[in-house]
This record gives structure tokens, C-alpha cells and sequence, in this order.
């Protein structure tokens, strides 16, 4: 069963640094491309960052671009999201997505929330 | 970018009702258009892929159609379970994009 699981949320303060975890079971992690999403609160969903297989391809949101950086361990199954230079409108729910190529999200895991607020 | 715009909004609708949600890709994205359901405090669930393919395990009474900018999907008869809100998302080129969002409650 494929199985991503989002960690490392929490509430911290405007200008500060946060990085989120996915760790994924349940499939080959290194065959599959990955992505970042987010939900502010009542919000649609929006789409923050992608990497490829073996991270030869990167691409990110204007909205996040360098502030925020993903990156993947192979080796531990893991998905990374560097988030820094937080602010108030970054609050929202991160979810990693898994796919099998760009523009596909297949399976998603629950998220983890994160609240910028002083 | 690439906007898509999900119509309508919300809709209400009783249980055996045929639904239809419609989304519109402001330039051609061939059928790089997927269709999610998500319902409330969970993550979305890939339920159309490729503007027409089922994704596994999803009932049948799901459906998607169209190509290049207009794409549409279906619920044949409406389940309890379906009450939800549905989002397309354009899989063509980045930045990916998602509609607004279509909510289904009942009437």
C-alpha cells in the first residue's frame, strides 16, 4: 500500500524557518517524481515545488521560489521541503504528492500544517 | 500561467442526481487535465487522469471527457458518499494549476 506521511508543521513566527518531512512507503521512491502542495485555510489547493527522478529537474512556484527549496533522499524514502523567510500567507496545510510524471499527482499524503503568526 | 475555471462554484443535488462540473483551461492543455475529490479535513483523491482515465478502485459512475481547453466531469448518480469538493488541475506545463474548486453538498 502506498503510503506518504508529512511531518515537521508546527507554528512558527513570521521570518522564521521550518522544514518539512514526507516519508513514503509502499513503493520504489526512487522511480517516481514528487511534488509539494498546499491549502491555506478555506482555501483551494495550490502547488509549490517538484522534483524529478534522481532530482535532475526542478521547478517551483513564483509564490515560493527562492524562499523555499525541496529536495529527496533515495536512500531514506524521504521528501524535504525547506521553507524559509516564512510569512503570514504562507499558513496552510503542506501536502507531498506523489507521480509518476510531471503534472501527476496520484497519491497524496494527509499534510501537516503550518502557521506563521507572531 | 495557465488559469483553469471551474464552474459552477458549488451546486446542490440529491442522492441518484446526475452531476456535471465543468473546467475550462484558458489555453489548449491537450488532455494533461486531471480531476480530484476531497472531502472535508482529508487530502485529495486523484479520481480522473488524462481528462478521461479512471484512476484504480474509483466507482464508475465517475467520468471525465474533453481535450484542449474544455473538460468536464460527471457523476452518473449521485452517492452520499460523493458529497464533496472537486478540483481539475492542468498537468501540461508549470506552474501546475488548480481551479477553484466546485463543492457538492446536499439539497
Amino acid at each position: 500500500e502506498v503510503q506518504l506521511a508529512e511531518s515537521g508543521g508546527g507554528v512558527i513566527q513570521p521570518g522564521g524557518s521550518l522544514r518539512l518531512s514526507c516519508a513514503a512507503s509502499g513503493f520504489t521512491f526512487r522511480n517516481y517524481v514528487l511534488n509539494w502542495v498546499r491549502q491555506a485555510p478555506g482555501k483551494g489547493l495550490e502547488w509549490l515545488a517538484y522534483v524529478g527522478i534522481s532530482s535532475r529537474s526542478i521547478y517551483y512556484a513564483d509564490s515560493v521560489k527562492g524562499r523555499f527549496t525541496i529536495s529527496r533522499d533515495d536512500a531514506e524514502n524521504s521528501l524535504y521541503l525547506q521553507l524559509n523567510s516564512l510569512r503570514a500567507e504562507d499558513t496552510a496545510v503542506y501536502y507531498c504528492a506523489r507521480g509518476v510524471g510531471l503534472g501527476d499527482f496520484d497519491y497524496w499524503g494527509q499534510g501537516t500544517l503550518v502557521t506563521v503568526s507572531s | 500561467d495557465i488559469q483553469m475555471t471551474q464552474s459552477p462554484s458549488s451546486l446542490s443535488a440529491s442522492v441518484g442526481d446526475r452531476v456535471t462540473i465543468t473546467c475550462r483551461a484558458s489555453q489548449s492543455i491537450s488532455t494533461y487535465l486531471n480531476w480530484y475529490q476531497q472531502k472535508p479535513g482529508k487530502a485529495p483523491k486523484r479520481l480522473i487522469y488524462g481528462a478521461s482515465s479512471l484512476q484504480s478502485g474509483v466507482p464508475s459512475r465517475f467520468s471525465g471527457s474533453g481535450s484542449g481547453t474544455d473538460f468536464a466531469l460527471t457523476i452518473s448518480s449521485l452517492q452520499p458518499e460523493d458529497f464533496a469538493t472537486y478540483y481539475c488541475q492542468q498537468g501540461y506545463i508549470t506552474p501546475l494549476t488548480f481551479g477553484g474548486g466546485t463543492k457538492v453538498e446536499i439539497k
